[in-house]
């Protein structure tokens, strides 16, 4: 049942380096990605989103690729900093569909 | 700009009690949304609110859950009989009506929610 998977439930990576964020889905209807980001206590944030026409979108330091053939996305986040810390989640949605289906989230931990 | 509230932070009940939990949303967001993430797994959708309308209620468990948003402002979700399987963190989001679907959602903190 679940349509949105992070296989990785945990991420360590040093500081200045690369962290990607790997996300699969199953519904081919969806054609809306986004992630969030939490951290302990708050609730999700809105970080980046790509629609399903494009292939990258990029915002700063964090970059968001779409594989539709795959069903596969990925987010990167270059050059990784302490204050990255957090949960990511995956989340898609169909056209003219106002509710998200998420994975369950990736702990990322950058090292100093 | 007051982001998405919700009361109580956390709480804590015996199997058979009733909770109720509230949300308000960022002033102006006709759209309001619950969702419910249970023992650290994904975030579930549970409904979608247009002002005082229930839009999609598709994500509800059972009929042991009732939400309203009576006036279209703040709303409720009610948990009556409360049984184990309901412990999670619930959280409410909001967005603007606007450009439609792909409005960002906006979070609340979340109400954690233990039932003993």
């Amino acid at each position: 049942d679940q349509q949105v998977k992070q296989n990785s439930p945990s991420l360590s990576v040093q500081e200045g380096r690369i962290s990607i964020l790997n996300c699969d889905y199953t519904n081919s209807m969806f054609d809306y990605f986004l992630w969030y980001k939490k951290y302990p206590a708050e609730g999700p944030t809105f970080l980046i989103s790509i629609s399903s026409i494009k292939d990258k979108n990029e915002d700063g330091r964090f970059t968001v690729f779409l594989n539709k053939s795959a069903k596969h996305l990925s987010l990167h986040i270059v050059p990784s900093q302490p204050g990255d810390s957090a949960v990511y989640f995956c989340a898609a949605s169909e056209s003219n569909d106002y509710k998200l289906s998420f994975g369950a989230g990736t702990t990322v931990t950058v090292r100093a | 700009e007051a982001g998405v509230t919700q009361f109580p932070s956390h709480s804590v009940i015996e199997k058979g009690q009733t909770v109720t939990l509230r949300c308000d949303p960022i002033s102006g967001h006709d759209n309001l949304y619950w969702y419910r993430r249970v023992m650290g797994k994904e975030i579930k959708f549970l409904l979608h609110f247009v002002k005082e309308s229930k839009q999609d209620e598709s994500g509800m468990p059972n009929n042991r859950f009732l939400a309203e948003r009576t006036g279209g402002t703040y709303s409720t979700l009610k948990v009556q009989p409360a049984e184990l399987e309901d412990s999670g963190v619930y959280f409410c989001a909001s967005s603007h009506w606007g450009a439609g679907p792909q409005e960002t959602q906006y979070f609340g903190p979340g109400t954690r929610l233990l039932v003993l």
